[in-house]
């Protein structure tokens, strides 16, 4: 069992380009949580996802940001036109159908967006 | 806001000692769970208490829950190097789908 595997590790983008971030859940697991973590600071849920299925987007910016989870492949995370302030990490998290929220979650090692 | 907040916001201390890190949150919870997280890598779930348990250990891990407070403390007993690392406590709410919720953190130091 891998994991969850999120690629790429570090992405340079360039304001105005689009960045595409991508998560496979741990084998077995149908839920996919997106987190963002700013400089010394600690995650900020954006979307949760189920297959085919974007159940809770509170924590997504209204504009620019996107999720799926496609019955096959990966998650994928995706900001447009990227910004400055778009700079960060970004987390996925994946769960169970069972228990869900009721145990740790298994999140992968993250992709380090810099938009210069 | 539901989120957590951390206390202290650092932490310093020599090999051995013990290090003890607070978290508060505001509403009402299903679970409150620590996280590591080393410099530059991913969270690792360290441990999950659940809202009708007061405490839990794992090896040298001790965590309390005060629901009355709306408070968690984590222990770490007989610290090493290797526990420097950022610890996050995050809560997850009924009716919330499973999302956490993050606390800002308390960075620790332990010195050889």
């Amino acid at each position: 069992n891998a994991g969850v595997m999120q690629n790429p590790r570090h992405l340079v983008r360039r304001r105005g380009q689009e960045a595409r971030l991508r998560c496979s859940p741990m084998k077995g697991h149908s839920h996919v949580y997106w987190y963002r973590q700013l400089p010394e600071e600690g995650l900020k849920f954006m979307v949760y996802l189920q297959k085919e299925n974007i159940i809770d987007e509170s924590g997504m910016p209204k504009e620019r940001f996107s999720a799926e989870f496609p019955k096959e492949g990966p998650s994928i995370l995706r900001i447009q036109q990227v910004v400055r302030g778009d700079s960060a990490a970004y987390f996925c998290a994946s769960s169970p159908l069972i228990e869900q929220g009721a145990s740790g979650y298994t999140f992968g090692s993250g992709t380090r967006l810099t938009v210069v | 806001s539901q989120q957590g907040e951390e206390d202290p916001q650092a932490l310093s201390i020599q090999e051995g000692e013990n290090a003890t890190m607070n978290c508060s949150y505001k509403t009402s919870i299903n679970n409150l769970q620590w996280y590591r997280q080393n410099s530059g890598r991913g969270l690792v779930h360290l441990i999950l208490i659940r809202s009708n348990e007061r405490e839990k250990h794992s090896g040298r891990l001790r965590v309390t829950l005060d629901t009355s407070k709306k408070s968690s403390s984590l222990l770490i007993t007989a610290s090493r190097a290797a526990d420097t690392a950022s610890y996050f406590c995050a809560t997850a709410f009924y009716n919330q789908g499973g999302k956490l919720i993050f606390g800002q953190g308390t960075e620790l130091s332990v010195k050889p």
